[in-house]
């Protein structure tokens, strides 16, 4: 069964500088979500999207913003890059909105150096 | 806003050996759901509960959701090595679709 893809696995980046992250959910998905999960932390929500509107916004920096596109495709957008944004990004997503169980992708590895 | 605590934070146990973490919430939920995190990988989704005092099983895996629905716990009989890993409780909140709990890190000794 198809997953929930992200893209990149792993990116390197410094200090101030931007990233995209894209998360590609599971066909016939409809809600996408975010999440920051430091080391040896829980999975800290940050902004979810159903039907290309933004539904839930959570603890989101406003140094990050992100969409959701017609193909239903979500991008998360980080910019002026700080050392404490080091973390694994996942993006989960699930059917019919916030009422049903998530699938989390593989994750995204950022390291800010 | 709700918190959700989750005990132990860590526990060691003999292969064979019986494991249980509970999950308390400061507030009501209307669900709660359970999800594994192997060592290096990503949340799986395991099972969602609902109704008040609902117990649902899978193998090994018992699932109980307390009658006020703020508690909750998983219990694994005879566990095996596989059964390594995070175990997060997570319930919805407000704007928040997901609060997680803290975890339970289980390491199991063959």
């Amino acid at each position: 069964a198809a997953g929930v893809i992200q893209s990149p696995r792993h990116l390197i980046k410094e200090k101030r500088e931007t990233a995209t992250l894209k998360c590609y959910p599971i066909p016939r998905h409809d809600t996408v979500y975010w999440y920051q999960q430091g080391p040896g932390q829980d999975p800290q929500f940050l902004i979810s999207f159903y039907e290309k509107m933004q539904s839930d916004k959570g603890s989101i920096p406003d140094r990050f913003s992100a969409q959701q596109f017609s193909d239903y495709h979500s991008e998360l957008n980080m910019s002026s890059l700080e050392l404490g944004d080091s973390a694994l990004y996942f993006c989960a997503s699930s059917l019919a909105g916030r009422l049903d169980e998530q699938y989390f992708g593989p994750g995204t590895r950022l390291t800010v150096t | 806003g709700q918190q959700v605590m989750q005990i132990p934070q860590y526990q060691h146990v003999q292969e064979g050996e019986d494991f249980t973490t509970y999950c308390n919430s400061s507030t009501t939920l209307s669900n709660i759901q359970w999800y594994k995190q192997r060592p290096g990988g990503h949340p799986v989704f395991l099972i969602q509960l609902v109704k008040s005092g609902e117990v649902k099983k899978q193998k090994r895996l018992t699932f109980q959701f307390g009658e006020a629905k703020k508690n909750s716990s998983l219990h694994i009989t005879a566990t095996q090595t596989t059964d390594v890993g995070t175990y997060f409780c997570a319930g919805p909140d407000g704007n928040t679709p997901l609060v997680f709990g803290k975890g339970t890190r289980l390491s199991v000794i063959a």
